[in-house]
């Protein structure tokens, strides 16, 4: 299966600032098939992202993803007091899809 | 507006079998997979598996062995069973729809249900 390794692990930032998410994957990913999520305490995940670059429907466009083969980002851009919770990458390119390990997005 | 609600017990003994249903409302059934999905207390999220209305059904190779998804296309409904579980499968289980006709991702969760495997 396809393990997917989110870096840092935690973001501590302010509002108005801007900050990229790491996804590598331990082997390619086959057309471009990873999603970004947004998961807050006690909510359902929030599809944010998917084909690594296509923002889901009602996603605002500070939120954009980037990359190919091993390699993805999630850039969040003029970070607002909403965005603040766990990011995950998700691959559904193979089965089993797999999830990173999520990178938490905290307040400074 | 399409919504998923878990239900099912919350706490289930060691070597016994986890139930849960998914109720979806206000979408077509027949159109989607239907998943289940869990995180564990600390953890990142698993895929567990999926159906689609037609019975047809794909497993993670890691969980196969002890799962069982099931549909009830008129209730609206899809079911998981999970057999001998251990604490290790304490977490909470969400349902969502793989849409695979636009995105081929988990586009709608449900909220989650928390299971607590304990004697």
């Amino acid at each position: 299966e396809i393990v997917l390794t989110q870096s840092p692990g935690t973001l501590s930032l302010s509002p108005g600032e801007t900050t990229t998410l790491s996804c590598r994957a331990s082997q390619s990913v086959s057309s471009s098939y990873l999603a970004w999520y947004q998961h807050k305490p006690g909510q359902a995940p929030r599809l944010l992202i998917y084909g690594a670059s296509s923002r889901a429907t009602g996603i605002p466009d500070r939120f954009s993803g980037s990359g190919s083969g091993t390699d993805f980002t999630l850039t969040i851009s003029r970070l607002e007091p909403e965005d603040f919770a766990v990011f995950y990458c998700q691959q559904y390119g193979s089965s089993p899809y797999t999830f990173g390990q999520g990178t938490k997005l905290e307040i400074k | 507006q399409v919504q998923l609600q878990e239900s099912g017990p919350g706490l289930v003994k060691p070597s016994e079998t986890l139930s849960l249903t998914c109720t979806v409302s206000g979408d077509s059934f027949s159109t989607y997979y239907w998943s289940w999905i869990r995180q564990p207390p600390g953890k990142g999220l698993e895929w567990i598996g999926y159906i689609y209305y037609t019975g047809r059904t794909n497993y993670n190779p890691s969980l196969k062995s002890r799962v069982t998804v099931s549909i009830d296309t008129p209730k609206n409904q899809f079911s998981l069973k999970l057999s001998s579980v251990t604490a290790a499968d304490t977490a909470v289980y969400y349902c969502a729809r793989l849409d695979i006709v636009a995105t081929d991702v988990f586009d709608i969760w449900g909220q989650g249900t928390m299971v607590t495997v304990s004697s």
